[in-house]
């Protein structure tokens, strides 16, 4: 079983509001990241969890907060997010980020939320 | 930096015409290189993971094959439900960060 789940689907905020996304895997990954995707644009890496531990923050605003609870799950807080902040949110896993074995690097993404900020 | 491109950037088939999309990439290290298939406000699908140049990787109406500066993904007799845009990705062994192309959107029409 290849599957990553997030939930909601879709969100709409307000500027001044505050969520939750959340990312569950059961496939043993120790691996998870967030990425944003903008409408007809590839996906951009936010941030990268490692054995629970954040590795990679590219530079991502303090709006976004990202915690990793334990090795399945990962969710992404949204505080006080901008209009230009709408997009597609998606969370992907791999068994690892630094991987011994090719197949360990393989990312799995998940259907993404759908945010909307008015 | 590492630069992954794609083309075309779009492609419309008779239902059953074969073709062929690219991916170049310029990359220090190669990891892998990555195939996705992304349908409409969905979460990209992995498809082929690719490793060392010569290789080659199928499925159903899909096969995947790389050399060291580019990447083909060949598509057999397609139908309308291959419809979807098609992503390739490059994984760098310097930084471990997936980096994408912005894909070749392919409409099937029957």
């Amino acid at each position: 079983d290849t599957e990553v789940t997030q939930t909601p689907k879709h969100l709409v905020m307000g500027m001044t509001n505050k969520k939750s996304l959340k990312c569950e895997q059961h496939m043993g990954h120790r691996a998870m990241y967030w990425y944003k995707q903008k409408a007809k644009k590839p996906p951009e890496l936010m941030f990268v969890y490692s054995y629970e531990k954040l590795s990679i923050n590219e530079s991502v605003p303090s709006r976004f907060s990202p915690e990793c609870p334990n090795s399945s799950l990962l969710n992404l807080h949204l505080h006080a997010l901008q209009p230009e902040d709408s997009a597609l949110y998606l969370c992907a896993s791999s068994y690892r980020r630094l991987g011994l074995v090719n197949r360990e690097v393989e990312q799995f993404f998940g259907p993404g939320t759908r945010l909307t900020v008015l | 930096e590492d630069q992954v491109t794609q083309s075309p950037e779009a492609l419309r088939l008779q239902e059953g015409e074969s073709s062929s999309l690219n991916c170049s990439y310029t990359v220090s290290g190669l990891r892998g290189l990555f195939w996705y298939r992304q349908d409409p406000g969905k979460g990209p699908e992995f498809l082929f993971t690719l490793y060392s140049a010569g290789e080659e990787k199928e499925k159903e109406r899909l096969k995947a094959t790389l050399t060291k500066k580019e990447s083909f993904l060949h598509i057999t007799a397609p139908k309308p439900e291959d419809s979807a845009t098609y992503l390739c990705a490059v994984l760098n062994f310097g930084n471990e960060k997936l980096t994408f192309g912005t894909g070749t959107r392919l409409t099937i029409i029957p």
